[in-house]
């Protein structure tokens, strides 16, 4: 696509509930991010992919946290249990490739509420 | 891990003046330095970046400049345009070679017309 695409764009959900958020990249793009920005907030690093695998998954928070990436392309990020603190916009960056000098480029980000 | 400062949090300037905002980074392995503008609501926008072997970079009324020695780089924006208000980052990358963007906690830019 012409750019990073993620949805839902916004997510409202019971505490306690389990939220799917996806993230789908530029495509040919190998490399994809989660970050994370709390309400007035800086932009906070979750994990990192490179084609399939995530060989940095050091900014999630919790063991509720957990995503994926399937055949080098779209990617899933799931919250378990949703708590309070986990409201926030999530977004979703991709870059050609990565390794530390490539631009990166957001999506919208999906703001995620919990009641 | 890297630690980030930016500075000023916010800064309010007349229309047409030059506006510059400063982040200090700790990672001196660092490498790549973007500076990101995000309008309410809006996606960060990638709107410049230099790589370490470079010390200052141009584009129109954008330049972004660098210090390795310092460790701070710097963007400057001349003859400030009302469309210009919005929240800048500066996001450091930390040398794991993995890419990871390290935020800055943003600047609020006002440009008064």
């Amino acid at each position: 696509g012409a750019g990073v695409s993620q949805s839902p764009s916004n997510k409202v959900t019971e505490k306690g509930k389990d939220v799917e958020l996806r993230c789908d990249p530029i495509s040919g793009h190998t490399a994809l991010y989660w970050y994370r920005q709390s309400l007035g907030q800086g932009l906070e690093f979750l994990i990192y992919f490179q084609g399939n695998s995530a060989p940095d998954k050091s900014g999630l928070p919790s063991d509720r946290f957990s995503a994926e990436r399937t055949g080098g392309s779209v990617s899933t990020l799931t919250i378990q249990r949703t708590q309070q603190e986990d409201s926030a916009v999530y977004l979703c960056a991709s870059s050609l490739v990565g390794g530390g000098n490539q631009p990166q480029h957001f999506g919208d980000g999906t703001r995620l509420s919990i009641l | 891990g890297e630690n980030v400062e930016q500075h000023p949090s916010t800064l309010s300037v007349q229309e047409g003046d030059s506006a510059v905002i400063k982040c200090t980074y700790s990672d001196s392995a660092s490498n790549y330095f973007p500076w990101y503008k995000q309008e309410l609501g809006k996606r960060p926008q990638l709107i410049i970046d230099i790589r370490s072997n470079v010390g200052e970079k141009k584009d129109q009324r954008i330049a972004v400049t660098l210090n390795k020695t310092a460790k701070h780089f710097s963007l400057h924006i001349t003859e400030t345009q009302p469309e210009d208000s919005a929240v800048y980052f500066c996001a450091p990358t930390e040398s794991s070679n993995t890419g990871k963007l390290i935020f800055g906690q943003g600047t609020t830019l006002q440009v008064k017309p």
